[in-house]
């Protein structure tokens, strides 16, 4: 079964304005993490921020923060100002303890960012 | 700085030429992934090892094959690369996740496999 669904292939946003990324998940699980990752065009994966299942306030890191919303099981991503350099992939992941090394990850997004 | 080092960055092979890709760390994780990822697309994860214990995954062919020697180490062994097999190698590591959700996976910078 698909753990992490990403229904938003490619994504534009104007520089400066704010953008949503949507990330919903599947699991029985009560404690899980989920994490967001960029990629970028050269390559390596980038980690943007950690959201705890048992956690109570949003994460927010910088320009991004995280959208849990837990009983929807969704986890958005919200990148605010957006600039140039964020034209990436982005991916949803999760962790849970069925199986607590392994990463689900969703099929990504690809944000670009027009000037 | 702790890192996740992968060699070579781009690799170049002929059809049915056995080839290795390499990953070393620096940050003393136990646990070491390796994902094959194709353009666009979600990294597919291959296999990981949790120490010494080596974990498959169900749809992994048999062509790919890892080895650990060491905590620092990790390998990756494609017996007979095919057209198929050309695509971008992610290494990555992690603590251990037992008791805890919270752990991220640090990437290497990845190889680029290129199957001629």
């Amino acid at each position: 079964a698909q753990k992490i669904t990403q229904t938003q292939p490619g994504m534009f946003v104007q520089e400066k304005e704010a953008v949503t990324l949507d990330c919903t998940y599947d699991t029985s699980d009560q404690s899980y993490g989920l994490f967001w990752y960029k990629q970028p065009s050269s390559g390596e994966m980038i980690f943007l921020i950690y959201q705890g299942s048992y956690d109570e306030q949003n994460a927010t890191e910088g320009r991004y923060s995280l959208n849990f919303q837990k009983a929807r099981k969704s986890a958005n991503l919200v990148i605010s100002a957006s600039q140039l350099g964020d034209s990436a992939m982005y991916f949803c992941a999760m962790r849970d303890l069925y199986n607590f090394n392994k990463f689900y990850f969703g099929s990504g997004t690809k944000l670009n960012v027009k000037p | 700085d702790a890192m996740v080092i992968q060699n070579p960055r781009y690799q170049v092979t002929q059809f049915g030429k056995p080839v290795t890709l390499s990953c070393s760390q620096t940050l003393n994780h136990n646990v070491m992934y390796w994902y094959q990822q194709k353009s666009s697309q979600a990294p597919k994860l291959l296999f990981h090892y949790y120490d010494k214990d080596f974990n498959n995954e169900a749809d992994t062919p048999d062509n790919f094959q890892s080895r650990r020697p060491n905590t620092s180490f990790c390998f990756l062994d494609i017996r007979s690369p095919g057209l198929g097999d050309a695509a971008m190698y992610l290494c990555a590591t992690s603590r251990d996740n037992r008791g805890s959700s919270y752990n991220e996976q640090f990437f290497g910078p990845g190889t680029r496999l290129t199957v001629l």
